[in-house]
């Protein structure tokens, strides 16, 4: 099935550490997103990439870092730079006319 | 900056009742329309979109949506709801021609059964 895997489902992390997020996609999707959601302020925006070897940062992108070395693939690092970052993480991505977007079933991290 | 704003973050509604959720954006340009849900431990997925022609889209599990281009509004509505329908609803917005989709801040949809 096509669709779009994130993992893990949950992760937790020490203060100060640095930790990755997978998201991978086999839709043939250009476009990659990483969304932050958080109870009562919805999506926000973390990095998007359009195409491979090229990303650009969204609204809230302090404190963490991507990468898009392959087209299906567009991992998120959260750095201990981030000062607040238990939340639930989506990566979508979006196809031909950036459309409508496919979401991953979501990573929440805890930061214990 | 563009915003979405939803107006309500809860509704509580029973099984037959009908629903209306509010959606106002701000852009002054031409813009793709979303209406996204998340049902309990299920990923987002979208319920319906508007991009141009009849402002009155029509989407799955019998949603549909206005657009009023002179209000900026994009309201769903659904004449009777089930109890299957409890979920989180997100509008969106995205720019004709841009990569950035900005959403709501969702409302929480709870049908008494």
């Amino acid at each position: 099935d096509g669709g779009i895997t994130q993992s893990p489902k949950y992760l937790f992390r020490k203060e100060g550490q640095n930790v990755t997020l997978s998201c991978e996609q086999n839709l043939n999707h250009d476009a990659m997103y990483w969304y932050r959601q958080d109870p009562g302020q919805g999506l926000r925006l973390i990095y998007y990439s359009q195409i491979v070897n090229d990303f650009q940062k969204g609204d809230i992108a302090e404190g963490y870092s991507v990468s898009r070395e392959k087209k299906e693939s567009f991992p998120l690092t959260v750095t201990s730079a981030q000062k607040n970052p238990t939340a639930f993480y989506l990566c979508a991505s979006t196809g031909q006319w950036n459309t409508e977007a496919f979401f991953g079933q979501g990573t929440r991290l805890t930061v214990v | 900056a563009q915003s979405v704003s939803q107006h309500n973050h809860h509704v509580i509604l029973s099984e037959a009742a009908s629903l209306e959720l509010g959606c106002n954006y701000s852009y002054g340009g031409t813009v793709n329309l979303f209406w996204y849900v998340q049902y309990p431990g299920q990923h987002l997925q979208l319920l319906l979109k508007y991009f141009s022609g009849d402002p009155l889209v029509k989407g799955i599990k019998g949603f549909e949506a206005e657009f009023i281009k002179s209000k900026f509004s994009f309201n769903l509505r659904k004449p009777s709801v089930q109890w299957s329908d409890t979920a989180e609803y997100f509008c969106a917005v995205l720019n004709t021609g841009g990569f950035k989709t900005i959403f709501g801040a969702g409302t929480r949809l709870f049908v008494k059964a």
